[in-house]
């Protein structure tokens, strides 16, 4: 089975902290993904890699940056977090194009 | 107009019976589908794909209409254990990143 694992579940900060969220993925997959989920807006892409040390950008990447310097890990980093990104993050990782996208069980980040 | 859209529901059906959602996507160029389920407070987890020709999972069947860009899931004789949002996916424009529709919520009743 497929496993994605995400640094936390839970996780709480305040406005202006660096926040670090890791995502590692045990498949060897070569694309990893960062979403985030807001009631009402559905699932919505930060940023994507299909490679090491390769970003795209998604809809959604202001505020955010994204770190893959091996294969099974991509970390999310909020450079200086706000209120209005507090949200569900959920980590995904697919082999390649056309196939299935399995997620990590997210972290619900809340910024004070 | 929206990548993927969903009637967000909710659809409240009692035991047993039959449900079906619709989806409408824009690029027509899309090539993969899929019908994932999202338990409250969970991930997203793969329910199907759907492929050209339909295709059937026990109680489930997915369809796909490229002429009129659309994506169907059947539920027949429905278990309370199906309640849940269900997500429907395409593929975007890069081909790796999916687009997902916000989801459709079903609750099935006693």
């Amino acid at each position: 089975d497929v496993k994605v694992t995400q640094s936390s579940r839970y996780l709480v900060k305040r406005t202006g902290e660096k926040v670090f969220l890791e995502c590692v993925q045990d498949m060897d997959h070569e694309n990893m993904f960062w979403y985030r989920q807001d009631p009402g807006l559905g699932l919505r892409l930060i940023y994507f890699s299909y490679d090491v040390k390769m970003k795209e950008k998604g809809d959604i990447p202001e505020g955010y940056s994204v770190s893959r310097e091996k294969k099974e890990r991509f970390s999310l980093i909020l450079e200086s977090a706000s209120t209005n990104q507090t949200s569900m993050y959920l980590c995904a990782s697919l082999t390649g194009v056309g196939e299935t996208q399995y997620f990590g069980p997210g972290t619900r980040l809340l910024v004070l | 107009r929206k990548e993927v859209e969903q009637d967000p529901g909710p659809f409240n059906v009692p035991e047993g019976a039959t449900v079906a959602f619709n989806c409408t996507y824009s690029n027509s160029a899309s090539q993969s589908f899929f019908w994932y389920r999202q338990d409250c407070r969970k991930e997203p987890k793969l329910l199907m794909s759907v492929y050209s020709s339909g295709n059937e999972d026990g109680r489930f069947t997915a369809q796909l209409n490229r002429a009129s860009q659309y994506i169907s899931l059947l539920i027949r004789d429905s278990k309370l254990s199906d309640s849940a949002t269900y997500l429907c996916v395409v593929n975007g424009p890069t081909g790796y990143a999916l687009n997902f529709g916000k989801g459709t919520s079903l609750l099935v009743t006693p």
